[in-house]
């Protein structure tokens, strides 16, 4: 089955720099790519999501990459801002969902 | 459009009581997944239901876990003979399409936080 990793498992970033998390999928199979934000107590919300058929997608300060090659993809954040800090997870579809473990990212003001 | 419904949010249960765990689809959504969170760590899928049916249901446990997602009505988690392994968070999503798509292809609810006493 699809076995999803993401690293770093913790992200400490000052305000204003960039942050980048990266998520690497086993199932060539795989052809969906979401990323949701979980806020502490929160549900997990979808930020973005790729499909294989595009290497890149962007909106505003939140990009992701796709390599279908590699078998890996990023989450980019730029301009940080306090409010971004939270645990972000990669998922990949293929049959059903397989999410990362996650990256508590903090942003320091 | 109210979104994915879930209750309780909170649910105390005494180890070996039953733990029962509500989830309403957006609507017009028909696949529901459950998925399991443990305190500090990511999301376990368990099982993946369409209307009257299992579709797949590889990460639930074999004992005492069981899913129903009924022509009418909510879907429902059931937990029986709780232990304390299972106090975590228990979230359910529906998407309409398959693989789902797009900003409300795949949607969250706000979770039940099932503590096992």
């Amino acid at each position: 089955g699809e076995n999803v990793e993401q690293h770093p498992s913790t992200l400490s970033v000052q305000e204003g720099d960039s942050a980048v998390i990266k998520c690497t999928y086993s199932d060539s199979a795989s052809n969906y790519f979401p990323w949701y934000k979980q806020e502490l107590g929160k549900r997990p919300q979808l930020i973005i999501d790729i499909r294989s058929n595009v290497g890149e997608k962007k909106d505003q300060r939140i990009a992701v990459t796709l390599n279908k090659t590699a078998k890996h993809f990023s989450l980019h954040i730029t301009e940080t801002q306090p409010e971004d800090s939270a645990v972000y997870f990669c998922a990949a579809y293929g049959q059903n969902f397989v999410f990362g473990p996650g990256t508590r990212l903090s942003v320091l003001p | 459009n109210a979104g994915v419904m879930q209750n309780p949010r909170h649910l105390v249960r005494r180890r070996g009581q039953e733990a029962r765990l509500r989830c309403s689809p957006m609507k017009g959504h028909s696949h529901v997944y459950w998925y399991r969170q443990l305190p500090e760590e990511g999301l376990k899928f368990m099982v993946y239901l369409q209307k009257e049916n299992i579709i797949d249901e590889s990460g639930m446990p074999k004992e005492r876990f069981s899913a129903e997602f009924p022509k009418e009505g909510p879907s429902i988690l059931r937990i029986q003979q709780v232990v304390r392994g299972d106090s975590a968070a228990y979230f359910c999503a529906s998407s309409l399409s398959v693989p789902p798509q797009g900003h409300y292809g795949y949607t969250f609810g706000s979770g039940t936080r099932l503590t096992v006493v």
